[in-house]
């Protein structure tokens, strides 16, 4: 089946240090979404991107889908201990049913103030 | 968020028993998907209904089943509830299916 792999799976740095999370498929995406959970939370959507080779900014988040449509990172620039959470990616794909999402499991970021 | 609410937000209950699940949005909106989701498994789809009467299978669909009477209620039922179900169940909502999704604040279901 279709899968979205996501590195790492942990990333803990200090207050003030950036943060990237990277995803990957085998195959070419329709789009990808990116939610954020905080712990106990639920996942909240962030953004989705279409375009091939489209960037995306929120504040201090960069937002990139691949060229290829096969992988997207998410940047954070000088991390806050606000950003603390678990960033999931999801992709769609072309073709069947476009109804679902497939998650990629996840990057649990901690912050040390 | 506001517009989807889960119930309940805590259960326990013992093995064999039938369990439902209720997601209720105020959105109007057309698509609504289970999920469950597990340490080292991220989010999983069980169950996903693209309009009223209209659902199919997720990947994790197994001892689940579904039904969506009115537009604004997807009850997810456990027919007999096992330890291997203990999870945190997320229904989500959204306009059409390629938008971002909108998550309730899910159910702990924990099986005795």
């Amino acid at each position: 089946g279709q899968q979205v792999m996501q590195i790492p799976q942990y990333q803990h740095v200090q207050e003030g240090e950036d943060f990237t999370t990277y995803c990957n498929s085998s195959t070419t995406l329709s789009n990808i979404q990116w939610y954020k959970q905080r712990p106990g939370g639920h996942p909240v959507f962030l953004i989705q991107l279409v375009k091939s080779g489209e960037v995306k900014k929120q504040k201090r988040l960069t937002f990139q889908f691949g060229e290829a449509k096969k992988n997207s990172s998410l940047h954070i620039t000088a991390t806050q201990t606000t950003d603390v959470g678990t960033y999931f990616c999801a992709g769609q794909y072309s073709g069947g049913s476009n109804y679902k999402l497939t998650f990629g499991k996840g990057t649990l970021l901690t912050v040390n103030p | 968020d506001a517009g989807i609410t889960q119930s309940p937000r805590h259960k326990v209950t013992e093995t064999g028993t039938p369990v439902t699940l209720r997601c209720h949005q105020t959105e109007n909106h057309r698509y609504m998907y289970w999920y469950r989701q597990d340490p080292g498994h991220g989010l999983r789809l069980i169950h996903y209904s693209y309009g009223v009467k209209d659902t199919d299978k997720g990947e994790v669909s197994d001892g689940y089943s579904v039904s969506r009477s009115k537009t604004e209620d997807f009850l997810l039922t456990l027919e007999s509830a096992t330890s291997s179900q203990t999870s945190v169940y997320f229904c989500a909502i959204s306009p059409e299916s390629n938008y971002g999704y909108t998550f309730g604040s899910g159910t702990r279901l924990t099986v005795v």
